[in-house]
């Protein structure tokens, strides 16, 4: 059975910093591995959806990279503000049209 | 394009009532629908997987009588929350998985409905 993981649980920056947030799943034969934000009491949001063949991609400050071998995916936030304060989950589909299987989520908190 | 509206957005019900929350592909046809559930500062838990004009395939632990789901067409679907208990309190969220777009498959979220029973 898939399991993700995501380090850290919670994180506080200051406005302006760089960061990373962490996300591992067991099984490596995934379809594609999705990045999405929630703010509290509110649907999610798709950031970077990254396909199996692919390493990374890149939305404005957002890049996630994936490496599947590994079993590891990382989303680096660049020059971090108060706005990008919300829960980043990140989710893995194993197959095309099926369900996905979320991580526990990183809540992050920017400073201002 | 591919947006996804849920309605109600807020639910308050009585104890042993039920409550239909209804997810609408707004302009796409989604071929599977999926319903989440979400508790306080916890992640999405699936509850069902519903493609259109056939049965909803629930998760372990997931009672189908309780939690029954219709997709009639592929731009509806529901969920009935029968003799709804204070435990069910909770975010329903859906989600429509489409062949339209840049990927194959990508699921779009709609924005939520918070129930709670009193």
């Amino acid at each position: 059975k898939q399991e993700v993981t995501q380090i850290p649980a919670a994180l506080s920056v200051p406005e302006g910093e760089n960061l990373v947030l962490n996300c591992s799943f067991t099984d490596s034969a995934i379809y594609n591995l999705q990045w999405f934000r929630q703010d509290p009491g509110k649907g999610l949001t798709s950031l970077l959806l990254i396909q199996s063949s692919q390493r990374e991609q890149t939305s404005g400050r957002l890049n996630a990279s994936l490496d599947k071998s590994s079993g590891r995916s990382t989303l680096y936030i660049a020059a971090s503000q108060p706005g990008d304060s919300a829960t980043y989950l990140c989710a893995v589909i194993l197959r095309a049209g099926n369900m996905l299987t979320f991580g526990g989520g990183t809540r992050l908190m920017v400073k201002p | 394009g591919a947006v996804v509206s849920q309605h109600p957005s807020r639910v308050i019900c009585k104890s042993g009532t039920s409550v239909k929350i209804e997810c609408r592909s707004l302009d796409f046809q989604a071929t599977t629908m999926f319903w989440y559930r979400q508790f306080p500062k916890q992640s999405l838990m699936l509850m069902a997987t519903s493609n259109e004009g056939s049965k909803a395939t629930y998760e372990q632990g997931v009672e189908k009588d309780k939690f029954l789901i219709n997709h009639a067409s592929l731009t509806l679907s529901t969920l009935t929350v029968t003799s709804a208990h204070p435990e069910d309190s909770s975010f329903y969220i859906c989600s429509a998985s489409t062949l339209r777009g840049n990927y194959s498959y990508e699921q779009y979220f709609g924005p939520g409905t918070r129930l709670t029973v009193t």
